[in-house]
């Protein structure tokens, strides 16, 4: 059965550093999502994308991310200068077309550690 | 405010009890999701409802529109059922993806 991947599962990074999140979608689908989870809070919506643009994004999604679909399968999270309170899991999900009704598959994470 | 709500926030059962756990939610909503995180942290999605009822092997899903409640059900539990079972709803009129989630119940079934 298809799933979303991501890489690396643990990245260590020091406060300041800049990290790129990696995510392979399903190939056939056309929304992709990054959702974090700090550790013992709820996940958090962080941002849509959708045709090669941002169709949506949360507060916390500020200046310092960005998102990018480089090539026909990737799709990235980049944190420019980390700080600590980006230690966290980082989720990547994916849906056939976005619709209010689509299942989002997600891939397994990344746990993201700033020192 | 938490705009969606689930209890309990612990459960700990038999191996072989029948499980419910419960959402309530605040807002308008276009569909209502469960998911199962692993221990390891690993999210997979169990149901997505907007009404009714969802049935899946051992694992019931029901949603009630107008009162603003969702129950996820599971019968025959086994250890292996054990989990943080999250329920989060889509906003009507939100974005797709912009998914509001409940802070999780952490099922343990012992054997």
């Amino acid at each position: 059965e298809p799933e979303v991947t991501q890489t690396p599962s643990h990245q260590v990074t020091q406060m300041g550093q800049e990290v790129i999140l990696r995510c392979v979608p399903i190939s056939n689908h056309l929304y992709f999502y990054w959702y974090r989870q700090i550790l013992g809070q709820k996940v958090e919506f962080l941002v849509s994308f959708y045709n090669n643009e941002i169709s949506e994004k949360s507060e916390i999604f500020d200046d310092q991310f960005s998102v990018e679909r480089p090539d026909g399968s990737n799709f990235t999270l980049k944190i420019r200068s980390t700080k600590l309170e980006d230690s966290a899991m980082y989720f990547c999900a994916s849906s056939p077309s976005g619709g209010r009704l689509d299942t989002q598959y997600f891939g397994p994470g990344t746990r993201l550690t700033v020192l | 405010k938490n705009e969606v709500e689930q209890s309990p926030q612990n459960l700990t059962a038999q191996e072989g009890e029948f499980i419910t756990i419960n959402c309530s939610y605040s807002v308008g909503i276009s569909a209502l999701h469960w998911l199962q995180q692993h221990p390891g942290g690993g999210i997979v999605s169990l149901f997505m409802l907007s009404s009714g009822k969802k049935k899946h092997g051992r694992l019931i899903a029901t949603i009630n529109i107008q009162e603003k409640h969702s129950s996820l059900h599971i019968t025959a539990s086994h250890p292996r059922d054990s989990a943080v079972y999250i329920c989060a709803v889509l906003n009507y009129g939100g974005s797709q993806g912009n998914l509001i989630f409940g802070k999780g119940t952490k099922l343990s079934v012992k054997p």
